[in-house]
């Protein structure tokens, strides 16, 4: 079992719905990233979370520590939100372990 | 933009040679981590540089060897190539010596084994 798993793995939607991605992690952890990752390779941090919520722009992100989950929200989705979604916790001084990824397509 | 580049962003090697790839942070980052990512897998930890000392490695064998220089930028060398090498090769820079911080990564550089 990885010790960062995601869900869905892929998700497709329609444009102007709600998205929801999950996270759930059995280790113990200071900080759990959101992460978007556009063909081609490149990686954008888009939240680094140790408690609570954030919120930047039509995203939001939560986590609950106790329960080791976090859900990546996205409001009012857009087809140019299409991109692989990325869970990573900080395990450790050295390392990010990162979840598989959720592949999200938004269509028009 | 992150300001984190690498180079080069494509590359075929054949099977037993020796790649060079090539990382340059932001200016004052000095802790640089590299990741190899297998196509439809998350990224995996390969090892972390701090002030030009790796310290921190993750479950790869010695032929994966780096090097971080005082102008924040970084090398991850691979010697004996497989084919089971071909990947995306991500770096990430960061100010500060713990994993706290945000991490801005590079585009990645595609590596494949022939």
């Amino acid at each position: 079992k990885n010790e960062v798993e995601q869900s869905p793995q892929n998700l497709t939607a329609q444009e102007g719905e709600f998205i929801t991605i999950n996270c759930s992690y059995s280790v113990g952890i200071s900080a759990l990233h959101w992460l978007q990752q556009h063909p081609g390779g490149g990686i954008v941090s888009l939240f680094m979370l140790s408690s609570g919520k954030k919120k930047h722009g039509r995203l939001i992100a939560t986590i609950n520590i106790q329960e080791k989950h976090s859900s990546l929200h996205i409001t009012a989705s857009h087809p140019r939100d299409s991109a692989v979604y990325i869970c990573a916790v900080n395990q450790g001084a050295q390392k990010l372990v990162f979840g598989q990824g959720t592949r999200l397509t938004i269509n028009p | 933009e992150t300001g984190v580049t690498q180079s080069p962003t494509h590359l075929i090697k054949t099977r037993g040679q020796q790649v060079t790839l090539r990382c340059s942070s932001q200016s004052g980052h000095n802790t640089v981590s590299w990741y190899q990512q297998a196509l439809g897998q998350g990224p995996q930890f390969i090892f972390q540089y701090y002030r030009e000392e790796e310290n921190g490695r993750g479950n790869f064998p010695p032929r994966f060897s780096g090097l971080q220089f005082p102008n924040y930028s970084s090398e991850l060398n691979v010697n004996a190539l497989e084919l089971d090498d071909s990947a995306l090769y991500l770096c990430a820079s960061r100010g500060g010596g713990t994993m706290n911080t945000e991490a801005f990564f590079g585009q990645g550089t595609r590596l494949t084994v022939v």
